[in-house]
């Protein structure tokens, strides 16, 4: 069964660091590309980041450009979501889900039940 | 404000059909960028419903159907029933973000 599980949420002071983690399972991990998404409380869609299967592509929401960093280990069959200076705006559901390319971003076939991310003093 | 722009709301009673309307710009769906669609029940994680513009991925009802033309794109229910009660988003790439783009959402409810 093909599975993506998110870990790592939690509540965390604005300006602070969080490090988000999903493990994949049931499809072989580095053949594709992997994004994250979130959805702030209420709210629709929002697009996060992105990254190839080879780490070599990789994109972001100008929202979250130059304070988070996606990463991923296929000997482990992780991704990650580093995220650094975090502003309550940044409060949400985060999901992460598998492209169904290998390179270039196309569409989100497969996706986790997601971690929440609460910023707040 | 959403790059893409859905209705906040449709409706329509069991068997009816509906259709939620998906409106970009030249820089996303008008650049010749496919449009794909996902449905997310209440308390769920997105599913894909329509990928490609018009493509249904396998498990998907035929009663769902998706189109695009110029700048937008439209997804079809047919054979409205309760449990097509949902969320739906339509989502593209967009060249002036340099990156992918969902519509702001549009609830769907089934009266």
């Amino acid at each position: 069964e093909v599975q993506l599980v998110e870990s790592g949420g939690g509540l965390v002071q604005p300006g602070r660091s969080l490090r988000l983690s999903c493990a994949a399972s049931g499809f072989t991990f580095d053949d594709y590309a992997m994004h994250w998404v979130r959805q702030a409380p209420g709210k629709g869609l929002e697009w996060v980041s992105g990254i190839s299967w080879n780490s070599a592509n990789t994109g972001y929401a100008d929202s979250v450009k130059g304070r988070f960093t996606i990463s991923r280990d296929n000997a482990k069959n992780s991704l990650y979501l580093q995220m650094n200076s975090l502003r309550p705006e940044d409060t949400a559901l985060y999901f992460c889900a598998k492209d169904d390319s290998g390179y270039y971003f196309y569409y989100m076939d497969v996706w986790g039940k997601g971690t929440t991310v609460t910023v707040s003093s | 404000q959403s790059v893409l722009t859905q209705p906040p709301s449709v409706s329509g009673a069991p068997g009816q059909r509906v259709t939620i309307s998906c409106t970009g710009a030249s820089s996303n769906i008008g650049a010749g960028y496919d449009v794909h669609w996902y449905q997310q029940l209440p308390g769920t994680a997105p599913k894909l419903l329509i990928h490609g513009n018009s493509n249904r991925p396998s498990g998907v009802p035929d009663r769902f159907s998706g189109s695009k033309s110029d700048t937008s794109a439209s997804l079809a229910i047919t054979g409205l029933q309760a449990e097509d009660e949902a969320d739906y988003y339509c989502q593209s790439y967009d060249s002036s973000l340099s990156g992918w783009v969902f519509g702001g959402g549009t609830k769907l409810t089934v009266l």
